[in-house]
């Protein structure tokens, strides 16, 4: 059974681009959750979507942006980069939303490094 | 503001040894994980906790949760090399609601033969 699929793996961008990064869940989950992973800040969450709508969003600028498509699959979308958007950007997927009470373990992928020169 | 604070943040042990990794959380949850990640790697789910008194077992790690006390604790028996490693915990908000999980800073765990 494939596992969440993350692309690009790394990726060197320059301040001001802006940059998409990819993420399949695995096959049957609904829920996509994205994570930003920083030695300074840890493991902060972004934003999760479930059936094509976002339902919740963390402590971000509105630079940062996603979407998911009918098969689940999502995108995140980073505009105007700065340096400290450098960081692992971590997607999971669940079976269920989060409303089913003890099902919402997150199966994380490898994850896209991004470095902002 | 849900906040999950972890201790240690750091830890080197040698193998054989027993640990224990704390979790503590500022406002009431009904779920709490235990994820690991290796250097260079994604986070690896090892237990989910979603009553009071919950006690699961895996292998050399037994979690456990105090949901009275906000508490969560990691205890490592026997410790061997493979298991160093980075250990996060994270607290979902109550109500099983669409929020995302709160991580602790994580425990660096480093286990010398």
């Amino acid at each position: 059974k494939a596992g969440v699929t993350q692309t690009p793996r790394y990726l060197i961008k320059t301040r001001g681009q802006q940059v998409t990064l990819s993420c399949s869940p695995i096959s049957g989950h609904r829920s996509v959750s994205w994570y930003q992973q920083t030695p300074g800040q840890g493991l902060q969450f972004l934003f999760e979507y479930f059936s094509e709508t976002q339902r919740n969003k963390g402590n971000f600028p509105g630079r940062f942006s996603g979407r998911q498509f009918s098969n689940s699959r999502s995108e995140m979308n980073v505009s105007t980069l700065e340096l400290g958007d450098s960081a692992l950007y971590l997607c999971a997927s669940s079976l269920e939303g989060a409303e089913v009470l003890g099902a919402n373990v997150l199966t994380f992928g490898a994850g896209s490094r991004l470095t902002v020169l | 503001e849900l906040k999950v604070e972890q201790n240690p943040l750091f830890l080197s042990m040698q193998e054989g040894k027993n640990y224990t990794i704390y979790c503590n959380y500022s406002t009431t949850s009904d779920r709490l994980y235990w994820y690991r990640q290796d250097p260079g790697k994604s986070l690896e789910s090892l237990f989910v906790l979603l009553s009071n008194g919950a006690v699961k077992q895996e292998g050399r790690l037994m979690a456990s949760l105090d949901t009275k006390a906000r508490l969560s604790t990691l205890h490592i028996t026997a410790a061997v090399h493979d298991l160093s490693a980075t250990y996060f915990c994270a607290v979902g908000d109550s109500g099983g609601g669409a929020d995302g999980l709160t991580f602790g800073k994580g425990t660096h765990l480093i286990i010398q033969p």
